[in-house]
């Protein structure tokens, strides 16, 4: 079955630092990709969607300059969280959509991510 | 925003027992899915329910549509310990993604 591959699985980063998630669809084509956040015991939060080779759509309330999204090929989109902040610390979580396969969302794993 | 109301926030039964979510949401859908997460990990796919259907089963798992009432349940019968973990209902709309509900914590106690 189609597989997302998301690294890493956790990061421990300074506050101010930037740092990048990857989200790769290992043997698909991924023409829509999703980011998602959670908080502890919550659910998730869809962030933004994107489409490749196009700029990525947020959800209201999500900042655009904050958190980067690059969807530059058909199975890889990247989240980079930039000047992170304690705040920002969460797990965050891709999904990929393959073209023509009706209803399916495959999910990655999550990036367990900790600003200190 | 979130669509889905989920009942109970949180179950705890004993092995063997079934186990019944309930989802509710406000507005029309194409389909509503169900998906496990265990702690700290992605979610799997358990089974998609289109609108025009009413009922579908998967293995050990029942899910229910009622678009008049817009909910849905979800029916885990004979459970066990592996089953622990958060269930989620997400429905999909034309607009391709999807919206989570709250979620339920199932324990499944041995």
């Amino acid at each position: 079955g189609a597989v997302v591959s998301q690294h890493p699985s956790w990061v421990i980063c300074k506050s101010g630092t930037s740092v990048k998630i990857e989200c790769r669809s290992l043997d698909f084509q991924a023409t829509t990709m999703f980011w998602y956040r959670q908080f502890p015991k919550q659910s998730l939060m869809l962030m933004a969607t994107s489409n490749e080779g196009s700029k990525a759509t947020y959800e209201q309330g999500v900042e655009k300059d904050k958190f980067l999204i690059n969807h530059a090929s058909l199975t890889l989109s990247t989240l980079t969280v930039t000047s992170a902040h304690p705040e920002d610390s969460s797990f965050y979580i891709c999904s990929a959509r393959e073209w023509g396969t009706g209803y399916g969302y495959t999910f990655g794993s999550g990036t367990r991510l900790t600003v200190v | 925003s979130q669509q889905g109301e989920e009942d109970p926030q949180a179950l705890s039964i004993q092995e063997g027992e079934n186990a019944t979510m309930n989802c509710s949401y406000k507005t029309s859908i194409n389909n509503l899915q169900w998906y496990r997460q265990n702690s700290g990990r992605g979610l799997v796919h358990l089974i998609l329910i289109r609108s025009n259907e009413r009922e579908k089963h998967s293995g050990r798992l029942r899910v229910t549509l009622d678009t008049s009432k817009k909910s849905s349940s979800l029916l885990i019968t004979a459970s066990r310990a592996a089953d622990t973990a958060s269930y989620f209902c997400a429905t999909g709309t034309g607009a391709q993604k999807l919206v989570f509900g709250q979620g339920t914590r199932l324990t499944i106690n041995p």
